[in-house]
């Protein structure tokens, strides 16, 4: 069974540093691996998607990496701003599981001015 | 090109009553998938539809709960009898093809009195 862990649960920074969310999972079988954002009381936006041929994507101050045999991505967050605290949260698609997302618990994110 | 749509955004029931949670992909996909996130938990998958059939329903509760993608019309996911453990976020996402980005809509906040 797919179990997705995401560390750290929480996260505190000043504005303007540089952080990494870390995602892992147990089972190398994946389509897919996306990195999204939830804002309090809303929906999730898709931030990145690394399909499971490719080792990393950026956009714009966000740049995720993707290691299948190890099982591990992560989600670097350059010159954060105030503007980026969410929660972040980290999703596979499985293979010969209807392609559904499994989802970590997510990191909360703060930064503060 | 409307997102994923889904009404109503938010629904309070009493226990015993009916909830119906409806989602409208966005145009073009045929694809959707419906997740719930109960408090402090990550979200879970429960049902894939693609229009007029269930793929996969392994993550639906036994009883109460159903769901379906007609023709036409919007995906609905129906609880019948409805407890206060029902409380939760229910979204759902929709996609063109199964490895793609799933995009998801804003959810509906269920509330069990």
């Amino acid at each position: 069974k797919q179990e997705v862990t995401q560390i750290p649960a929480a996260l505190s920074v000043p504005e303007g540093e540089n952080l990494v969310l870390n995602c892992s999972f147990t089972d190398s079988a994946i389509y897919n691996l996306q990195w999204f954002r939830q804002d309090p009381g809303k929906g999730l936006t898709s931030l990145l998607l690394i399909q499971s041929s490719q080792r990393e994507q950026t956009s714009g101050r966000l740049n995720a990496s993707l290691d299948k045999s190890s099982g591990r991505s992560t989600l670097y967050i350059a010159a954060s701003q105030p503007g980026d605290s969410a929660t972040y949260l980290c999703a596979v698609a499985q293979v010969g599981g209807s392609e559904k997302l499994v989802f970590g618990k997510g990191t909360k994110l703060t930064v503060n001015p | 090109n409307a997102g994923v749509m889904q009404n109503p955004r938010h629904l309070v029931r009493r226990r015993g009553q009916e909830a119906r949670l409806r989602c409208s992909p966005m145009k073009g996909h045929s694809h959707v998938y419906w997740y719930r996130q109960l408090p402090e938990e990550g979200l879970k998958f429960m049902v894939y539809l693609q229009k007029e059939n269930i793929i996969d329903e392994s993550g639906m509760p036994k009883e109460r709960f159903s769901a379906e993608f007609p023709k036409e019309g919007p995906s609905i996911l129906r609880i019948q009898q409805v407890v206060r453990g029902d409380s939760a976020a229910y979204f759902c996402a929709s996609l063109n093809h199964p490895t793609d980005t799933q995009y998801f809509g804003p959810g509906t906040r269920l509330t069990v009195l």
